[in-house]
């Protein structure tokens, strides 16, 4: 089965950089890699996705490893807002398999 | 647009009763899935459906109904709610299913809080 392998938790200074790791190593060739992320008591929302090259938009880089089996979520500046956990996600069978994902602490 | 939507918000059950989760979009997706999300893990699929009139099992359907009759609409039925049953629910919807060299970005409702005593 597909899976994703995240940490656990990960901690960072508000208004610092932050990269938040994927391994994703039974990926195919032809799936996107994808990021949510969920902030207490919501949803899941989108945040970013890719194939091959690295992606940016208004949330959020990500870097993708060049054989795919490992990406990194970037994010330049972190806000209070931030903190959430975040899921990097591979499609498995028609329906995407979710981790336990990465609770990102942020300290004021 | 009003998104994904789910009702209710909160609710508790007692072992053996049924009832009916709603969810509805009105964006127009073809695909929408349930999940539930027990206390520190991720969300696992229980039932999808890639549009109207078809359904088919995830992870963890037992004990759980769904059809879909409209595009908008997509119920999930506890037919006798049990304590395992006690978890967040999630409702989500996307244009079509991730397939090959294809995203699709997923929505997602509020959640409803279900609790089985």
């Amino acid at each position: 089965d597909a899976k994703t392998t995240q940490p656990n938790s990960m901690e960072s200074n508000e208004e610092e950089p932050v990269h938040l790791p994927c391994n994703h190593s039974t990926i195919s060739g032809t799936d996107y890699i994808h990021w949510y992320r969920q902030l207490p008591s919501q949803g899941p929302e989108y945040v970013i996705h890719g194939l091959t090259s690295n992606v940016n938009n208004r949330m959020a880089s990500l870097a993708i490893a060049e054989d795919r089996k490992s990406s990194t979520l970037i994010l330049h500046r972190a806000t209070l807002r931030d903190a959430a956990v975040y899921y990097c996600r591979e499609r498995g069978n028609y329906q995407l398999i979710w981790g336990a994902g990465t609770k990102l602490i942020i300290k004021p | 647009n009003a998104g994904v939507t789910q009702t209710p918000k909160f609710q508790v059950l007692k072992t053996g009763q049924s009832m009916t989760l709603q969810c509805a979009q009105d964006m127009n997706h073809e695909y929408m899935s349930w999940y539930r999300q027990d206390p520190g893990m991720g969300l696992r699929l229980i039932h999808y459906s890639v549009g109207a009139g078809i359904t088919d099992q995830g992870e963890v359907p037992n004990g759980y109904n769904v059809s879909r009759s409209t595009t908008e609409d997509f119920p999930l039925r506890l037919l006798s709610a049990a304590p395992s049953q006690t978890s967040v629910y999630f409702c989500a919807s996307s244009h079509k299913p991730d397939s090959m060299f294809s995203y699709n970005e997923q929505f997602f409702g509020p959640g409803t809080r279900l609790t089985v005593l």
